[in-house]
C-alpha cells in the first residue's frame, strides 16, 4: 500500500533552535519528493522537491535529505522563527498509468516559542 | 509565477443550499486541475481530479452528484457543494498542474477556501 508516514505528529520547539522532522515512505514506483509548509488556513507552498538521485537539497534554513535505499526524507530547520510555526508536509510523488499523483503525509506541526 | 487563486477564501451558508467555488491559475494555463479537502489537524485528501474538457475522474467515497466540477477552460476550474450540509464543512483546496514545466509536472496549490454549513 501507498503509505507516506511522518513523524512526530507535532512539536514544540524555542525560538533559534534546530528540529529535524521525519518522512518514510512505502510508495512505489517513486518519482520524487517534495516537502511543503502550509500555514494555518492557507493552501500549502513547496519547500523543496528532490528526484530519486538527490540526496540533498537546501532552500534557505530549509534543508532536505533523501535516502532512497531506506525511503526515509527529512527536513532540517535551522535556527527556527516564529513564523516557522506551520504544519510541514511531506508528499511523495508517484507516476502510475501514465499520469504523476500525489500521495500526502499527514503532516508534523510545529510551534516555534518566543 | 504559478500562482493559484481561489475565490471565495471564506463562505458561510445554510444547510440545504449550494456552494460554489472558484480555482484560478493566474499565470499559466492549467490541463489538469485537482480538488483537495482537508478536515481539522489531518492532510489533504484528494477528492477529485478534473481534466480541460472532460469529465472529473472522482476518488473513491466522493459523491460527484454532490460535488459538482467543471473545468471549462485552462484556467479556470469551479466546485460545487450542492444540498450542502454540516458535515460538508472543511477546508477547500485546489490546485493546478503547470505541464508546460519540467520536473515532475508540479501541482500548485491555491490559499484554499474554508467552508462553514450552518
Amino acid at each position: 500500500k501507498n503509505q507516506v508516514e511522518q513523524s512526530p505528529q507535532s512539536l514544540i520547539i524555542l525560538e533559534g533552535k534546530n528540529c529535524t522532522l521525519q518522512c518514510n515512505y512505502t510508495v512505489s514506483p517513486f518519482s520524487n519528493l517534495r516537502w511543503y509548509k502550509q500555514d494555518t488556513g492557507r493552501g500549502p507552498v513547496s519547500l523543496t522537491i528532490m528526484t530519486f538521485s538527490e540526496n540533498t537539497k537546501s532552500n534557505g534554513r530549509y534543508t532536505a535529505t533523501l535516502d532512497a535505499d531506506t525511503k526515509q526524507s527529512s527536513l532540517h530547520i535551522t535556527a527556527s522563527q516564529l513564523s516557522d510555526s506551520a504544519s510541514y508536509i511531506c508528499v511523495v510523488s508517484q507516476f502510475t498509468s501514465g499520469t504523476y499523483k500525489y500521495i500526502f503525509g499527514t503532516g508534523t506541526r510545529l510551534k516555534v516559542l518566543a | 509565477g504559478a500562482v493559484v487563486s481561489q475565490h471565495p477564501s471564506r463562505v458561510i451558508c445554510k444547510s440545504g443550499t449550494s456552494v460554489k467555488i472558484e480555482c484560478r491559475s493566474l499565470d499559466f494555463q492549467a490541463t489538469t486541475m485537482f480538488w483537495y479537502r482537508q478536515f481539522p489537524k489531518q492532510s489533504l485528501m484528494l477528492m477529485a481530479t478534473s481534466n480541460e474538457g472532460s469529465k472529473a475522474t472522482y476518488e473513491q467515497g466522493v459523491e460527484k452528484d454532490k460535488f459538482l466540477i467543471n473545468h471549462a477552460s485552462l484556467t479556470l476550474s469551479t466546485l460545487t457543494v450542492t444540498s450542502a450540509h454540516p458535515e460538508d464543512s472543511s477546508f477547500y483546496i485546489c490546485s493546478a498542474r503547470d505541464t508546460g514545466r519540467t520536473l515532475g509536472h508540479e501541482q500548485y496549490f491555491g490559499p484554499g477556501t474554508r467552508l462553514t454549513v450552518t
